[in-house]
């Protein structure tokens, strides 16, 4: 049972355009939700974090975007660089889980120059 | 400076074998995990371990034992290898919070021929 979907796997940007990169869940009991951004051959890399306290939570050029009420988040990379095309996956956790996180299947991002 | 490294990279072994893959991490954190990548590309956990103490135990079959000998080391030991279990495994490591994000290997790609 999926408990974190992504359901785009794969999306295409121009350079310096929007990328958005969506994530849905369905454990209300959620309440710490993380990006990661991977590349071939290495391992997932933590990109930004948001918790349930906050609907929004922005770093640099990333942008996660929490929707609690539909249980949804996004992450915006703007402007987007041809080398944010990775493999990104959204997890969440909540106090009740443990240490225990949840991962959607990635969605890949690829940013054409 | 590596923070999570995990060998070998690269393992192919035939069926019926025992192999070892080995994970060290150098954060200071006191809980390790191991997940596994299947081709589906789902990242799903297997085993998390809180200094020394298994505390994650998922469905898993038997035949993978982990095995932590201090805080800093977590490894995977696969008895009677089966083709099923051809996968990428990645092991991670955090601090023992709920809403701390995992630090990941770069993984080790395992093919059962």
């Amino acid at each position: 049972d999926q408990q974190v979907k992504q359901n785009s796997p794969s999306l295409s940007v121009q350079e310096g355009r929007i990328s958005i990169l969506n994530c849905d869940y369905t454990n209300s009991m959620f309440d710490y939700f993380l990006w990661y951004k991977k590349y071939p051959a290495e391992g997932p890399t933590f990109l930004i974090s948001i918790s349930s306290i906050k609907d929004k939570n922005e770093d640099g050029r990333f942008t996660v975007f929490l929707n609690k009420s539909a249980k949804h988040l996004s992450l915006h990379i703007v402007p987007s660089q041809p080398g944010d095309s990775a493999v990104y996956f959204c997890a969440a956790s909540a106090l009740n889980t443990g240490n225990q996180f949840y991962f959607g299947t990635g969605t890949s991002l690829t940013v054409i120059p | 400076d590596t923070a999570v490294s995990q060998t070998p990279k690269y393992l192919v072994t035939q069926m019926g074998n025992d192999k070892s893959i080995k994970c060290e991490q150098n954060l200071g954190h006191d809980t390790m995990y191991w997940y596994k990548q299947d081709s589906k590309k789902f990242l799903k956990i297997m085993f998390s371990y809180n200094n020394k103490e298994l505390i994650i135990n998922e469905t898993v079959p038997n035949r993978f034992s982990p095995k932590s000998p201090d805080k800093a080391h977590l490894n995977l030991h696969i008895n009677s290898l089966e083709l099923g279990d051809s996968a990428v495994y990645f092991c991670a490591s955090s601090r023992r919070s709920y809403n701390s994000p995992l630090h990941f290997g770069n993984g080790t790609r395992l093919t059962v021929t």
